[in-house]
C-alpha cells in the first residue's frame, strides 16, 4: 500500500532560522511529488512538482528536492509570513489523483 | 481566471439533514476532484471526474455521498442523512490534461459542521 509520511509534525522557527521538512514515500510508481502550502481555513496552494530523483525547484525562500525515497522542502531565512502547514502529496496514476501526507505545521516567530 | 470556486464556504447542519456543495473549476480544466480533510490530516481523495464522466470513487465515499458534474462544468457533492463523522473540510480541485505538468489547483473549501 502506498504511504506518504511527513516529519516533523510541527516546527517552530525564529525568523531567519533555516530548516528542512521531510516527506518520505513508499509508492508503486511515482508520477510526481507535489508540495502545497495551506493557511488555516483555506485550500492548499500549489508550490512545486518534482518528477525524478535529483530534481530541484526553488521559489523565493523555498527549495524542494527529490530522491528515490524522500523529498525535502528547505526554508531559507524564513519570515513570519512563511508560517503555514506544508503538505506533500504523491501521484501514482495517470488521472492525477493525489495521496497526501498529514503535513508539517510551521510557525515562524519574529 | 478567478481560480476554483466553492460554495458555500461554511455549512452547519443538523444530523440527518441533506447538504449539497458546489464547485466551479478553472474554466479550461477538464479534470475535477473532490477531497475531504479533517483537522490535523492531509486531504483524502473522494472522487474524480474527467469532463462529465465520474471515473473513480474512493471507498471513503459511502452510499450517502453522491457527486455529479453535468455538462462537464461545475460539480456538486451531496451528502444525504448527514452524520457527525461527516464534519470536515470538503475541497474541490481541478486540473487540465492539456499539459504534461498537470498540477491540481484547489478551491478554498466548504467547512461542514454536523451538530
Amino acid at each position: 500500500e502506498d504511504q506518504v509520511t511527513q516529519s516533523p509534525e510541527a516546527l517552530r522557527l525564529q525568523e531567519g532560522e533555516s530548516s528542512s521538512l521531510n516527506c518520505s514515500y513508499t509508492v508503486s510508481g511515482l508520477r510526481g511529488l507535489f508540495w502545497y502550502r495551506q493557511d488555516p481555513g483555506k485550500g492548499p496552494e500549489f508550490l512545486f512538482t518534482l518528477y525524478s530523483a535529483g530534481e530541484e525547484k526553488e521559489k523565493e525562500r523555498l527549495k524542494a528536492t527529490l530522491t528515490k525515497k524522500e523529498s525535502f522542502l528547505h526554508i531559507t531565512a524564513p519570515k513570519p509570513e512563511d508560517s503555514a502547514t506544508y503538505l506533500c502529496a504523491v501521484r501514482t496514476d495517470s488521472w492525477g489523483k493525489l495521496q497526501f501526507g498529514a503535513g508539517t505545521q510551521v510557525v515562524v516567530t519574529p | 481566471d478567478t481560480g476554483v470556486s466553492q460554495d458555500p464556504r461554511h455549512k452547519i447542519t443538523k444530523r440527518g439533514q441533506n447538504v449539497t456543495f458546489r464547485c466551479d473549476p478553472i474554466s479550461e480544466h477538464n479534470r475535477l476532484y473532490w477531497y475531504r480533510q479533517t483537522l490535523g490530516q492531509g486531504p483524502e481523495f473522494l472522487t474524480y471526474f474527467q469532463n462529465e464522466a465520474q471515473l473513480e470513487k474512493s471507498r471513503l465515499l459511502s452510499d450517502r455521498f453522491s457527486a455529479e458534474r453535468p455538462k462537464g462544468s461545475f460539480s456538486t457533492l451531496e451528502i444525504q442523512r448527514t452524520e457527525q463523522g461527516d464534519s470536515a473540510m470538503y475541497l474541490c480541485a481541478s486540473s487540465t490534461t492539456d499539459r504534461v505538468d498537470t498540477e491540481a489547483f484547489f478551491g478554498q473549501g466548504t467547512r461542514l459542521t454536523v451538530v
